[in-house]
């Protein structure tokens, strides 16, 4: 089973930093990679998929990148709604899924 | 709009069943794969299950052990899952949520149906 970590699991960031979240797959997953970002109270919401493909409607600021087993999310400039848990998930052994653990960002 | 809601959520004992439902509207229902995916109280995201857009494929995970059965209605656009056997670490929210194709990611999610297991 393919493996997903992500790092770090928790974050303290102010409004307009850049947020670098990672994460990782025991195995090359090619750009078989999502993110998800969750809300207290709230389903996730998918923010990009592909690895680098931003959702639609998803602000700009957020970005993502990497391939094989080593993935980021970036967000520039944090907004106050950006204050959220982001969970990474794989899709190379569809139909099933492996989802990260998740990183939370808090504000500093 | 594109929707989807989950239904059948409660308070249930352990060793009991409970069936949940996710309506879906909006969209051609019959067109897209669908996954349960839960989420205990404080934890991450756990992916329960997955249907293919015609029924004729499922997978489970590892970790539920025959108890959980995934199923749909197309003539109703309708998701469900029998679960049966619970335990207390079943206890989550479960969401349903929609996928074009095998390799897609899950674009839309229900808000979720609460599943307690406590006697």
């Amino acid at each position: 089973d393919i493996q997903m970590t992500q790092s770090p699991s928790s974050l303290s960031a102010s409004v307009g930093d850049r947020v670098t979240i990672t994460c990782r797959a025991s195995q090359s997953i090619r750009n078989s990679l999502n993110w998800f970002q969750q809300k207290p109270g709230q389903a996730p919401k998918l923010l990009i998929y592909a690895a680098s493909a931003l959702q639609s409607g998803v602000p700009s600021r957020f970005s993502g990148s990497g391939s094989g087993t080593d993935f980021t999310l970036t967000i520039i400039s944090l907004q106050p709604e950006d204050f959220a848990t982001y969970y990474c998930q794989q899709s190379y052994s569809a139909p099933r899924f492996t989802f990260g653990p998740g990183t939370k960002v808090n504000i500093k | 709009q594109v929707q989807l809601v989950e239904s059948g959520g409660g308070v249930v004992q352990p060793g009991r069943s409970l069936r949940l439902s996710c309506a879906a509207s909006g969209f051609t229902f019959s067109s897209y794969g669908m996954h349960w995916v839960r989420q205990a109280p404080g934890k991450g995201l756990e992916w329960v299950a997955v249907i293919s857009y015609d029924g004729s494929d499922i997978f489970y995970a590892d970790s539920l052990k025959g108890r959980f059965t995934i199923s749909r209605d197309n003539s109703k656009n309708t998701l469900f899952l029998q679960m049966t056997s619970l335990r207390a670490e079943d206890s989550a929210m479960y969401y349903c949520a929609r996928v074009f194709s095998a390799y897609y990611p899950l674009d839309v999610w229900g808000q979720g149906t609460t599943v307690t297991v406590s006697s």
